[in-house]
């Protein structure tokens, strides 16, 4: 069975204070891995796909790299509009039964304060 | 804007009662996914619509059930409804990069059975 984990379950952030938020991953093979970042009540808002170990991807103060076990999501001098909660995913290749469902991590809860 | 469409936004209902939620995928968007997203679950995938037929299935309950119309539009049907049902339900629609297929999610409906 597919299996996210994240780490840290919440981070509190100063406004410039750069940090990286864990999502570690079990899957019979990886299709691809997804980042999301989801406000409070909101749905979830597509960041990142990446598909093969050594892939990285930015944009603006993120930056989303992938290995074989685990991927990072490196926010660099973040601002309190970066405040949400960041979702990992992986879709895994699997048989015609399990279609692209995604499979999520619990999400990490970033606050960052000015 | 994601370009999903979800309606309503928010339930308000009792037990024992039954609801249909309703999503619209973005424009040319053939396959729909349902997500089902409580304080204590986390976003746990629902069920797969693919052009009109069923894909894959995931934790979803014998009380809740799914279809997709021709014009590709799809609603989640839940009964006998309990309060744990309480939660955000959440649609996506997919586009396929690479090897994998992005998701993108609508604002979601808030359920709330009393």
């Amino acid at each position: 069975e597919d299996q996210v984990t994240q780490s840290p379950e919440a981070l509190r952030l100063q406004e410039g204070e750069s940090s990286s938020l864990n999502c570690s991953y079990t899957v019979s093979g990886l299709r691809g891995l997804f980042w999301y970042r989801q406000d409070p009540g909101k749905g979830p808002e597509f960041l990142f796909t990446l598909y093969s170990a050594g892939e990285e991807k930015e944009k603006e103060r993120l930056k989303a790299t992938l290995t074989k076990k685990e991927s990072f999501l490196h926010i660099t001098a973040p601002k309190p509009e970066d405040s949400a909660t960041y979702l990992c995913a992986v879709q895994a290749l699997g048989d015609k039964a399990a279609g692209n469902k995604l499979t999520f991590g619990g999400g990490t809860r970033v606050l960052v304060k000015p | 804007d994601s370009g999903v469409t979800q309606t309503p936004k928010h339930l308000i209902t009792a037990t024992g009662q039954r609801v249909t939620l309703r999503c619209s995928p973005r424009s040319g968007d053939l396959s729909v996914y349902w997500y089902q997203q409580s304080l204590d679950q986390g976003l746990q995938f629902l069920i797969q619509y693919y052009n009109g037929e069923e894909r894959a299935k995931g934790n979803i309950l014998e009380r809740f059930s799914a279809q997709q119309f021709p014009d590709l539009h799809s609603e989640l049907n839940l009964s006998s409804l309990e309060l744990g049902d309480s939660a955000l339900y959440f649609c996506a629609s997919s586009i396929r990069t690479g090897p994998s297929y992005e998701q993108y999610f609508g604002p979601g409906t808030r359920l709330t059975v009393t």
